[in-house]
């Protein structure tokens, strides 16, 4: 089975503080994606990254950032904080051929005071 | 990115009521289509997906789905839900590349 595991389950951070989320796949997958999650809206795309280093903005980029380092790792990353990224964010992961399915983690609760 | 509409925000029914929930997509090329669900506390797994031939597909739970390209809909059905049905559940489509785009959610509460 696709493992998709997140660092955290629930973070709680204060605004300005930069933060840190991690994502590992244990499936040698290429592309791996960072989405969050809004009652209403749906998973929103944030980045995706197809190979080590490289990445590609999603839909919704603004104030975040990513690092790829290593197929297996993806992290994202928000510079600063603020309460409207309080949010479920969720990573996913597939291989690059023609099945397109994606894998999820579990989801990383955060709430930005 | 592409839009992907489901039509029912929140669905309230009764065990052993017939469900069918709505989505439609604006993108008028190729597309591959899923329907992903989340159960309460859990991470989100495939339902099931087309990619291409006959266009009724069966997913596991019972779940089927019609995909109809002259509506761009991919609904999704199944004929006698159960109280563990309860979750939410998400139409994706697949535009290009390996991306997806989503659409809102719907949250179907069956009651026992």
């Amino acid at each position: 089975d696709v493992k998709v595991t997140q660092s955290s389950r629930y973070l709680v951070k204060r605004t300005g503080e930069k933060v840190f989320l991690e994502c590992v796949q244990d499936m040698d997958h290429e592309n791996m994606f960072w989405y969050r999650q809004d009652p209403g809206l749906g998973l929103r795309l944030i980045y995706f990254s197809y190979d080590v280093k490289m990445k590609e903005k999603g839909d919704i980029p603004e104030g975040y950032s990513v690092s790829r380092e290593k197929k297996e790792r993806f992290s994202l990353i928000l510079e600063s904080a603020s309460t409207n990224q309080t949010s479920m964010y969720l990573c996913a992961s597939n291989p690059m051929t023609a099945d397109i399915e994606q894998f999820f983690g579990p989801g990383t609760r955060l709430t930005v005071l | 990115a592409q839009s992907v509409s489901q039509h029912n925000h929140h669905v309230i029914l009764s065990e052993a009521a017939s469900l069918e929930l709505g989505c439609n997509y604006s993108y008028g090329g190729t597309v591959n289509l899923f329907w992903y669900v989340q159960y309460p506390g859990q991470h989100l797994q495939l339902l099931l997906k087309y990619f291409s031939g006959d266009p009724l597909v069966k997913g596991i739970k019972g779940f089927e789905a019609e995909f109809i390209k002259s509506k761009f809909s991919f609904n999704l059905r199944k004929p006698s839900v159960q109280w563990s049905d309860t979750a939410e559940y998400f139409c994706a489509v697949n535009y290009d590349d390996y991306k997806l785009s989503f659409g809102a959610g719907t949250t179907v509460t069956v009651r026992a």
